[in-house]
């Protein structure tokens, strides 16, 4: 069985542009949370999608923003680009997106941004 | 507010030498608590949870216990090998709470 799989691996672009990154989850799986890790600290929780509708939104200003679609995938997007947005970006997914229950994480999409 | 404080790295050992990655947290509520682990070229994965006050996790030879009281979930494992080197995540998920609080990490260098 496919694990998370998230596209592009890696992306580059320029400060003030936008950027969409995918994510398809485990089959089954009707949860989707996506993470920002920047480089030597832990993931950082930026939304949480279950059967389409937004769970739960992290710390994160307005111009990020997601959707999840009828099949369960999943598209983040950022607009008008930081430096600091430069990070690993990570999808996760689960069955029903409960507390306790195991993650399954994607290998990510590193974005520089210059 | 959540939070979650684990030892700073890089943590260098020898093979078959014990290991501790301490771990403490701050939660409202009673959160699910997590090791994660991240192999050079791999995704997170998931290494042992617990659910519960004196729960214990285990998994591949590694344990972590629930503690209330002093609000830790040290990593513990007996015997080290080179293929432990990777970056362990500690993380909690609060109570009737979607998402997932991570630690830093700590990095884990196993010398053969």
């Amino acid at each position: 069985d496919a694990g998370v799989t998230q596209s592009p691996t890696h992306l580059i672009k320029t400060r003030g542009q936008q950027v969409t990154l995918r994510c398809s989850p485990i089959s089954g799986h009707k949860s989707v949370s996506w993470y920002q890790q920047v480089l030597g600290q832990g993931p950082q929780f930026i939304f949480q999608y279950y059967e389409k509708e937004e769970r739960g939104r992290g710390n994160f200003p307005d111009r990020f923003s997601a959707r999840q679609f009828p099949n369960y995938s999943s598209e983040l997007n950022v607009n008008a680009l930081l430096l600091g947005d430069s990070a690993l970006y990570l999808c996760a997914s689960s069955l029903v997106g409960a507390s306790d229950e195991k993650l399954f994480f994607g290998s990510g999409t590193q974005l520089s941004v210059l | 507010g959540n939070s979650v404080t684990q030892m700073e790295g890089p943590v260098t050992l020898s093979e078959e030498a014990f290991l501790t990655i301490n771990c403490t947290y701050t939660a409202t509520g009673y959160p699910s608590l997590f090791w994660y682990v991240q192999y050079p070229g791999e995704g997170l994965q998931l290494l042992l949870k617990a659910t519960k006050a004196d729960d214990k996790g285990s998994n591949k030879g590694f344990e972590a216990t629930y503690r209330k009281e002093t609000t830790s979930f040290h990593l513990e494992k007996g015997s080290v090998q080179v293929s432990d080197s990777a970056v362990y995540f500690c993380a909690l998920s609060p109570n009737r709470d979607d998402k997932i609080i991570f630690g830093k990490g700590t990095r884990l260098h196993i010398l053969p």
